[in-house]
């Protein structure tokens, strides 16, 4: 089946270590997306790639990096720098054109402690 | 800069009544208009709006684009329970250079559907 995936689903970090969430899809799509949602707000963007080895910075890209080494893969990590960094992590993707709008993983979870 | 504001935050309603969220924007470099519904997770794509005054419809659910007053609703006719969710509305912009740009979310609008 086609669709999108992340893991962990729920991740415990302590302050000052670096975490890496992971994204995968399979649905072939071009465009990959890292928002980040906090109790009663929307989705803000940290990081979108429109393609393999290319990136760019949303709206909170500050305390976080991405890779996009393969179409199907584009891992996020919450470095120490994060000063807030608990909150829900979306990944998405979407055809270049975003046609039929954004599909979304399930989301991790983090919690600092 | 640039915004995407939804209203009301929070909505309770009883099953059969008929809702209109709202989403209302001011971007530079406006490319497209898209409402999605999440559950407990992943938000899901319920539509894309791209032209004024064309209705997008699947089965209850319709949403109107006016670019002129810049502005979407999205209604829901004899609402279900299982219509309880958060709606979220974003823009999408294009960058410089016509290159595909990222999406601006609203806050979202909580609906709940009492039996």
């Amino acid at each position: 089946d086609g669709g999108i995936t992340q893991s962990p689903k729920y991740l415990f970090r302590k302050e000052g270590q670096n975490v890496t969430l992971s994204c995968e899809q399979n649905l072939n799509h071009d465009a990959m997306y890292w928002y980040r949602q906090d109790p009663g707000q929307g989705l803000r963007l940290i990081y979108y790639s429109q393609i393999v080895n290319d990136f760019q910075k949303g709206d909170i890209a500050e305390g976080y990096s991405v890779s996009r080494e393969k179409k199907e893969s584009f891992p996020l990590t919450v470095t120490s720098a994060q000063t807030n960094p608990t909150a829900f992590y979306l990944c998405a993707s979407s055809r270049r054109e975003l046609g039929n709008g954004q599909f979304f993983g399930p989301g991790t979870r983090l919690t600092v402690l | 800069e640039d915004k995407v504001v939804q209203s009301p935050l929070s909505l309770v309603v009883h099953e059969g009544d008929t809702v209109t969220l709202n989403c209302s924007y001011e971007v530079t470099n406006f490319r497209s208009l898209l409402w999605y519904k999440q559950e407990k997770k992943a938000p899901t794509f319920l539509f894309m709006l791209t032209s004024s005054g064309i209705e997008k419809k699947s089965g209850r659910l319709s949403s109107i684009l006016d670019k002129k007053e810049l502005f979407s609703i999205l209604n829901i006719t004899a609402t279900q329970t299982g219509d309880s969710a958060v709606y979220l509305c974003a823009v999408h912009l294009i960058n410089y250079g016509g290159s595909q740009g990222n999406l601006i979310f609203g806050k979202g609008t909580k609906l709940s559907v009492k039996p």
